[in-house]
C-alpha cells in the first residue's frame, strides 16, 4: 500500500497567495483528516471528513482556510489569503473507519513570507 | 481543561535505560488508546494500541492503560538512539462520530 500521499512536501509562498494542499488516502479508508502542526501549539485537528462528507470543520482557524474531499480518492485543504502565521507543517491522515487509528502522510510544510 | 494532558519533556536518556512516557486525559469515555511516534520532520506513525485497560506488550515497547485513574504509559526497554523521536499519545470514545483527541509530545532522546 502506497500510504497517505500528500502534495506538495514544501510550499513557499508570498502572503496574500493562495495555497492548495492536496491528499490522496488509503484505499479503502472512508475517514480523513487535517491537521496542523506547530511548535507553540503540537498537532492541531482543522478538519475530518467520513465518506466525503465534512463531519467536523470547528478547528478551521478562519473563513481563509477551505476544505473539500470531492471523491473518496482525494482531499484538498485550501488558504486564501495565506498570511505569514499560516507557516506549519500540514498533515493529512485517514482511518478505516472515524474512530480506528490514523495513518498519517508524509506532511507539506508551509512557509508564507 | 484539555482532554489529553502530556509532559513535553524533553527528556534524555542514556542507550539501554527504561523510559516511561505518560497522558492523562479527563474523558472517562475514552477506550481506545494509541501511541504515535514522529522522527523529526517526518509525519506520525501508529506505535501501538490497546482497547480499555490491561497491557499490551510488542517487542520493547509496553502499553499500559489505567482507566480508574485516567492514565496511559508507553514503557520503552532497553532504550536505543534509533528511538529519538516525538511520541504523542491518542484516545477515543469508539462511538459513532467521535474524534481523536491527541496529547502535545513528549520529546525523547537517546543517547548512545
Amino acid at each position: 500500500d502506497a500510504g497517505v500521499i500528500q502534495s506538495p512536501r514544501h510550499e513557499v509562498t508570498e502572503m496574500g497567495q493562495e495555497v492548495t494542499l492536496r491528499c490522496k488516502p488509503i484505499s479503502g479508508h472512508n475517514s480523513l483528516f487535517w491537521y496542523r502542526q506547530t511548535m507553540m501549539r503540537g498537532l492541531e485537528l482543522l478538519i475530518y471528513f467520513n465518506n466525503n462528507v465534512p463531519i467536523d470543520d470547528s478547528g478551521m482557524p478562519e473563513d481563509r482556510f477551505s476544505a473539500k474531499m470531492p471523491n473518496a480518492s482525494f482531499s484538498t485543504l485550501k488558504i486564501q489569503p495565506s498570511e505569514p502565521r499560516d507557516s506549519a507543517v500540514y498533515f493529512c491522515a485517514s482511518s478505516f473507519e472515524l474512530d480506528y487509528e490514523q495513518y498519517f502522510g508524509p506532511g507539506t510544510r508551509l512557509t508564507v513570507t | 481543561q484539555k482532554e489529553v494532558e502530556q509532559d513535553p519533556g524533553p527528556l534524555s536518556v542514556p542507550e539501554g535505560a527504561i523510559v516511561s512516557l505518560n497522558c492523562t486525559y479527563s474523558n472517562s469515555a475514552f477506550q481506545y488508546f494509541m501511541w504515535y511516534r514522529q522522527y523529526s520532520r517526518k509525519g506520525p506513525e501508529l506505535l501501538m494500541y490497546t482497547y480499555s485497560s490491561g497491557n499490551k506488550e510488542d517487542g520493547r515497547f509496553t502499553a499500559q492503560v489505567d482507566k480508574s485513574s485516567k492514565y496511559i504509559s508507553l514503557f520503552i526497554r532497553d532504550s536505543q538512539p534509533s528511538d529519538s523521536a516525538t511520541y504523542l499519545c491518542a484516545m477515543s470514545a469508539l462511538d459513532t462520530g467521535n474524534q481523536f483527541y491527541f496529547g502535545t509530545g513528549t520529546s525523547l532522546t537517546v543517547i548512545p
